[in-house]
This record gives structure tokens, C-alpha cells and sequence, in this order.
């Protein structure tokens, strides 16, 4: 069975500061990797994801998460954080090349509040 | 272009009714997948349909089925309402099966009293 795990349920964190959301994962095959962000009331926006490749993945505002397979994390980090930031973040996998049809196994989220 | 989207996006039922939750996928997209996320938690598995056939089925009982009409839109119905079906259900649409990309919609939140 595959699982996902989410380190911290809560992550305060002042604003400018350097930020890590921590993600270990479980699989006995390949997988893809994803950060999802949920804003209240809102569905989940991707963020990034690791499909293959280069282990190091970047979002368009600053987040970044690197694969390590020996360590099977995927940890989400960001240099200096913005009150926008606020939010829960998902980590989650899916089996790679399509064997799961897509189903996606999520962790539990990380709430990040930022604050001013 | 317009998103997935879902109807309706707020639902009060009573204990022992039904529901039907319903999922427009992007224009193209052929994968509608349906997930449960009850408060704090990470949203679990329900469903996959590709091309309107199931594709995968979570851990959920027979009281949860779903369908998928020829132009992709999708269908979660439930039957005898629990308190503990109350959640956030959410649908996502996807390309094919590859799982290398899933869009999410907002999500239909559902109260059992």
C-alpha cells in the first residue's frame, strides 16, 4: 500500500522568513509527486510536481521541492514567505506511468499561516 | 476557458436521503476523478472514470456510485446519507490516465443533519 506523510499539521512562520513543509512518502513503485495548495473555501491548485528528471522543482512564485529517493521525501520549501502564502498544502503521489489511472494518495496537509 | 466546475456548491440533506453531486470536466478532458475531504483531513479516493468506464474505485461502501455521460461530465450519487458523508467533494478532470496532471474544481460541500 502506498501512504503519504505530512511531518508538521501546523507551520507558523513570520513573514520574510525562510520556510519547509516536510513530506515523506511510501511506495513499493515508481511515482509521481505533487504539492497542491488549498486556499479556504477553494479546491486544490497544483503547485508543482516531480514527474521525472531533474529532482529539483520549482513553482512560478518562489516555492521549490526536491525528490530524494533514498530518503523518500519531497519536501516543500520556500526562501522568504509572503502573508499571501497562507494556506494548507497537500503533498501527494500517484504510481508513474499511468498504472493507478491517476488516483492520487494524498497526506494529511500542513497548514502554513504566515504572519505580519 | 472555463474550468472543471461543480453543482451545486453548497448542499444541506437530511439523514437517510440521497444526493447527486455533479462534475463538468475541462473542454478536452476525458478523466473525471472524484475525491472525499472531510474537515482536517487530505481528500480520499472515491472514483476514477475514463472515457465513461470506471476505472478505479476507492474504500468506499456501495452507498457511493458514480457515472460518466458521453460528454465526459460526471455524476457522484449517495445514497443513505450519513453524518459521517459530510464533506467536501471535490472532482478533478484530467487529460488521459497518465496521472501527470490533475485540474481540481472548487468542490461541492456537503452537510448531513
Amino acid at each position: 500500500a502506498q501512504s503519504v506523510t505530512q511531518l508538521d499539521s501546523q507551520v507558523p512562520v513570520f513573514e520574510e522568513a525562510p520556510v519547509e513543509l516536510r513530506c515523506n512518502y511510501s511506495s513499493s513503485v515508481s511515482v509521481y509527486l505533487f504539492w497542491y495548495v488549498q486556499y479556504p473555501n477553494q479546491g486544490l491548485q497544483l503547485l508543482l510536481k516531480y514527474l521525472s528528471g531533474s529532482t529539483l522543482v520549482k513553482s512560478i512564485n518562489g516555492f521549490e521541492a526536491e525528490f530524494n529517493k533514498s530518503q523518500t521525501s519531497f519536501h516543500l520549501r520556500k526562501p522568504s514567505v509572503h502573508i499571501s502564502d497562507t494556506a494548507e498544502y497537500f503533498c501527494a503521489l500517484t504510481n508513474a506511468g499511468g498504472t493507478s489511472y491517476g488516483k492520487l494518495t494524498f497526506g494529511q496537509g500542513t497548514i502554513l499561516t504566515v504572519h505580519p | 476557458d472555463a474550468g472543471v466546475t461543480q453543482s451545486p456548491t453548497h448542499l444541506i440533506k437530511t439523514r437517510g436521503q440521497h444526493v447527486t453531486l455533479r462534475c463538468s470536466p475541462i473542454s478536452g478532458h476525458k478523466s473525471v476523478s472524484w475525491y472525499q475531504q472531510v474537515l482536517g483531513q487530505g481528500p480520499q479516493f472515491i472514483f476514477q472514470y475514463y472515457e465513461k468506464e470506471e476505472r478505479g474505485r476507492g474504500n468506499f461502501p456501495d452507498r457511493f456510485s458514480a457515472r460518466q455521460f458521453p460528454n465526459y461530465s460526471s455524476e457522484l450519487n449517495v445514497n443513505a446519507l450519513l453524518l459521517g458523508d459530510s464533506a467536501l467533494y471535490l472532482c478533478a478532470s484530467s487529460l488521459n490516465t497518465g496521472g501527470t496532471e490533475a485540474f481540481f474544481g472548487q468542490g461541492t460541500r456537503l452537510t448531513v443533519v
